[in-house]
């Protein structure tokens, strides 16, 4: 069965904190995705990791992959309130690019003072 | 707006009515997929199209669920005799057929009482 695993599923943190979400998977996809999605609201993109390896920041986040591994991770620095949302890690279950994703349960991040 | 739209943002209808969504993707964007989110869940991959053909709808949800993209362009996902179990958000996006990059919608948000 094809499973994407995240974790933790919440993670409660204070301002200021370093945190890594986890993102295991069970395909052999070498391509990762990233979205992050507000309460109510729909998904945004955040990171498309295209190969072994990569890695890409945006602000305060940072997200890499690690093909042989199965596994991504979702690195966040020095967290701010803007921060809290849901995330969410999604690989193809076809292993390429068709957009037939399979997503994992979400990280619900809360940033307190 | 030059993103996916999605309408109506939001549905109540009673159960064992029938409902239909809108999707307009992205304008160059020829993949278009569907995809079903519950509370406290991933999305679930629901369908895809390329241009007008539909090339994957075996993860539709029963018979009762059924999606055209008749000109290429816009889409719709019918349910046929919503059940409680029916209601969710549900999400459209598009892609290029390269690159794989999907982008979401707003959603459409069903209530079936």
């Amino acid at each position: 069965e094809l499973k994407v695993e995240q974790n933790p599923l919440f993670l409660s943190m204070q301002e200021g904190k370093n945190y890594t979400i986890y993102c295991n998977y069970s395909t052999t996809s070498d391509r990762l995705y990233w979205y992050r999605q507000d309460p109510g609201k729909s998904l945004e993109s955040l990171f498309v990791l295209l190969s072994n390896g990569a890695v890409k920041q945006e602000g305060r986040l940072m997200a890499s992959l690690d093909t042989k591994a199965r596994l991504s991770t979702l690195h966040i620095t020095a967290a701010v309130h803007d921060l809290s949302a849901t995330y969410f890690c999604a690989v193809d279950r076809n292993g390429g690019s068709q957009g037939n994703l399979i997503f994992g349960k979400g990280t619900k991040l809360s940033v307190k003072p | 707006d030059t993103g996916v739209s999605q309408d109506p943002r939001h549905k109540i209808t009673k159960r064992g009515q029938n409902v239909t969504f809108r999707c307009d993707p992205i304008s160059e964007h020829n993949r278009l997929y569907w995809y079903r989110q519950t509370l406290g869940q991933g999305p679930e991959f629901l369908t895809y199209f390329q241009n007008e053909a539909q090339l994957e709808k075996s993860r539709l949800l029963s018979d009762r669920f059924s999606a055209e993209r008749p000109k290429g362009s816009f889409s719709t996902l019918e349910i046929q005799r919503t059940e409680q179990g029916d209601s969710a958000m549900y999400l459209c996006a598009s892609s290029l057929v390269q690159g794989g990059e999907a982008f979401f919608g707003q959603g459409t948000r069903l209530t079936v009482v």
